[in-house]
């Protein structure tokens, strides 16, 4: 019983050439958040959605968008991957609202190699 | 703002040892308290919570309690296995402005537990 998928689960990119990846979610959540996580470092928030209002950290590169085209899925796109864009990247879905409606339920991650 | 604090590691036990891995916070106010746990290549899984002070978070022969008085969350487990190898990430919770929630996280401690 899937309840946030994320796919791929590996992702080759070139250096330059645009990537998407993919989350999806059976638990209906008003709010998805898309992660970046370097290796041995914590997960670095990029962005969140609520319902389909865009959130973005202030830190977060312009290289980096998202699309949330309904409920279900949300999308990452790195416009032009760098060298230093390689990471697990994470999707977390959560009702949102209350601290405690706020548990984040995440996926396991697409890892991304840029060669 | 806020922040976690986590103990380094790696942290090596043999099996059967008794675990602790220390937390401490720094917050506005009384955040939501939890402990995420990841699985080598593999995303994040909420291991437990804790709401309001003096609560006792619970999973799988973990615990956490929440202590305001000295703002710590230390996870604690009586007799670690193999299969407890894992990084450990602490985190709280605050509201951000749009309806979600974001997830504060410590640096992970990974945990290594022998035969």
């Amino acid at each position: 019983d899937a309840m946030v998928i994320q796919n791929p689960r590996y992702q080759v990119t070139q250096f330059g050439k645009p990537v998407t990846l993919s989350c999806s979610q059976t638990l209906n959540h008003n709010v998805m958040y898309w992660y970046q996580q370097k290796s041995s470092q914590a997960p670095k928030l990029l962005f969140h959605y609520y319902d389909k209002d865009f959130n973005n950290e202030a830190d977060t590169p312009d290289n980096f968008q998202s699309r949330r085209p309904n409920t279900s899925f949300c999308f990452l796109d790195i416009r032009s991957p760098g060298l230093g864009d390689a990471a697990m990247y994470l999707c977390a879905t959560s009702r949102g609202l209350t601290q405690i409606a706020g548990e984040q339920y995440f996926g396991p991650g697409t890892r991304l190699t840029v060669t | 703002g806020n922040s976690v604090t986590q103990m380094e590691g790696p942290v090596t036990l043999s099996e059967e040892a008794f675990l602790t891995i220390n937390c401490t916070y720094t917050a506005t106010g009384y955040p939501s308290l939890f402990w995420y746990v990841q699985y080598p290549g593999e995303g994040l899984q909420l291991l437990l919570k804790a709401t309001k002070a003096d609560d006792k978070g619970s999973n799988k022969g973990f615990e956490a309690t929440y202590r305001k008085e000295t703002t710590s969350f230390h996870l604690e487990k009586g007799s670690v296995q193999v299969s407890d190898s894992a990084v450990y990430f602490c985190a709280l919770i605050s509201s951000l402005g749009g309806g979600g929630n974001k997830l504060t996280f410590g640096t992970g401690t990974q945990l290594k537990v022998e035969l």
